[in-house]
């Protein structure tokens, strides 16, 4: 099935911008979407359909896909975006959602 | 605001079955439009993808894990289940349910329950 890669993890000081990119073979033809995961709490989408912000997801959130890189761009991070982050999109050839391997990202 | 609430046992036997459900509050699971998902996180897996349900009671499984696993509806509770038999200790993980709008993401999920397989 359709393979997703993503870093194991990235830091980035506070106030800086982060990139977490999510590999796969001509993902640019396909809808990608992100979450969020901390622990104790339910997983949060905070990019859909390639870049779109559900309602209530902050603006220093973006998403970009092209090629064979979709990135989920954090500006201005605070200490409150660390948190592990996964990339998602529905494999149309398995017909059944296919997940990256998390990126954990750390805030200086 | 819907909510989704995922309960059973946290600690379950090798080679036993493994059952949980999710209650859903603040909206009905009777609709056409939405699946109902269990998902797990494991360190060795990552998010991973068990299977979903309708509340017309068809299923869709991950391949992966089709031949143990078993999922259900009551719509009167507005609850659906997950049942997985036979586990093993790569089963151990944080089990969460969660609702898919049909071509959409999963949108709103539960807290997860952590389910850990032991002898």
């Amino acid at each position: 099935s359709y393979v997703l890669t993503q870093p194991p993890s990235v830091s980035v000081a506070p106030g800086k911008t982060a990139r977490i990119p999510c590999g796969g073979d001509n993902i640019g033809s396909k809808t990608v979407h992100w979450y969020q995961l901390k622990p104790g709490q339910a997983p949060v989408l905070v990019i859909h359909y390639d870049s779109d912000r559900p309602s209530g997801i902050p603006e220093r959130f973006s998403g970009s896909n092209s090629g064979n890189t979709a990135t989920l761009t954090i500006s201005r991070v605070e200490a409150g975006d660390e948190a592990d982050y996964y990339c998602h999109l529905w494999d149309t050839s398995s017909d059944h959602p296919v997940f990256g391997g998390g990126t954990k990202l750390t805030v200086l | 605001q819907l909510q989704l609430q995922e309960s059973g046992p946290g600690l379950v036997k090798t080679s036993e079955s493994l059952s949980l459900t999710c209650t859903v509050s603040g909206g009905s699971i009777s609709s056409t439009s939405f699946s109902w998902g269990w998902l797990r996180l494991s360190p060795g897996q990552g998010l991973e993808w068990i299977g979903s349900v309708y509340y017309t009671g068809s299923t869709y499984y991950n391949p992966s894990l089709k031949s143990r696993v078993t999922m259900s509806v009551d719509t009167s509770k507005n609850q659906f289940s997950l049942k997985l038999n036979s586990v093993t200790a790569a089963d151990t993980a944080l089990y969460y349910c969660a609702r898919r709008f049909t071509g959409s993401p999963f949108d709103y999920w539960g807290q997860g329950t952590l389910v850990t397989v032991s002898s």
